[in-house]
């Protein structure tokens, strides 16, 4: 069964602080990986996706992939508290057209 | 990005009725799916939408309770009948794209008395 795992949090850092969010997953044919962002009461929102190792900077987000040891992460830099939101990450194997979601971490970016 | 939108934004229902929710994407995709979202959880997918074919659905859902339905490229519908107070959730509609990504309408925020 494939499995992403992320740590529920909450992730507490001040404003201006690097914030930095993991996700584990379980199955080596995963292929596509993806970050949302989930306000409260909010739909999720695409803000990162990463297909080969490496990092991948879009202003303030970083996303890193790290395949042979299984893990996505999410860099924030300079937080803000509008960054506060519940951040989940999404991977897709090759082959699927679905991809499998972890439960969320909940970040808070305390002034 | 896409833009998706969804009617109602919320409802109130009473157990035993039906609701029906809308969902409209800006550009025709091939895949639509819908998810449940209840509080504080993440999403469980419900069923794969297809134009011109039977939805699919995932593990403990049902055509009878959640019957889909996929007229065209931009546009579905998914009915929650016969409900009860646990179907009390959030239901998203979401498309995909390109390599994947997936973009989600904002969302119908559905309580059962």
């Amino acid at each position: 069964q494939k499995e992403v795992e992320q740590n529920s949090g909450p992730l507490s850092v001040p404003e201006g602080a690097i914030a930095s969010l993991n996700c584990t997953y379980s199955d080596r044919g995963s292929q596509s990986f993806f970050w949302y962002r989930q306000y409260s009461g909010k739909s999720p929102e695409l803000i990162m996706s990463i297909y080969s190792n490496g990092d991948k900077e879009d202003g303030r987000f970083t996303a890193q992939l790290n395949k042979a040891s299984q893990y996505v992460s999410l860099l924030i830099r300079d937080s803000q508290p509008s960054d506060s939101a519940t951040y989940l990450c999404a991977v897709r194997e090759g082959g699927s057209y679905i991809p499998t979601f972890g439960r969320g971490t909940s970040l808070i970016v305390h002034p | 990005s896409a833009v998706i939108s969804q009617k109602p934004s919320r409802d109130i229902c009473q157990r035993g009725t039906s609701l029906t929710i809308q969902c409209q994407v800006d550009s025709q995709v091939t895949m639509m799916f819908w998810y449940r979202q209840q509080p504080g959880q993440s999403l469980t997918l419900i069923a794969t939408a297809n134009q011109g074919s039977e939805a699919t659905y995932e593990s403990g859902f049902v055509i009878d309770k959640f019957p889909i339905s996929r007229p065209n490229l931009t546009f579905s519908t998914l009915t929650v009948s016969n409900m009860s107070p646990e179907d009390s959730s959030i239901y998203l509609c979401s498309s995909r794209y390109g390599q994947g990504e997936q973009y989600f309408g904002p969302g119908t925020r559905l309580t059962v008395t």
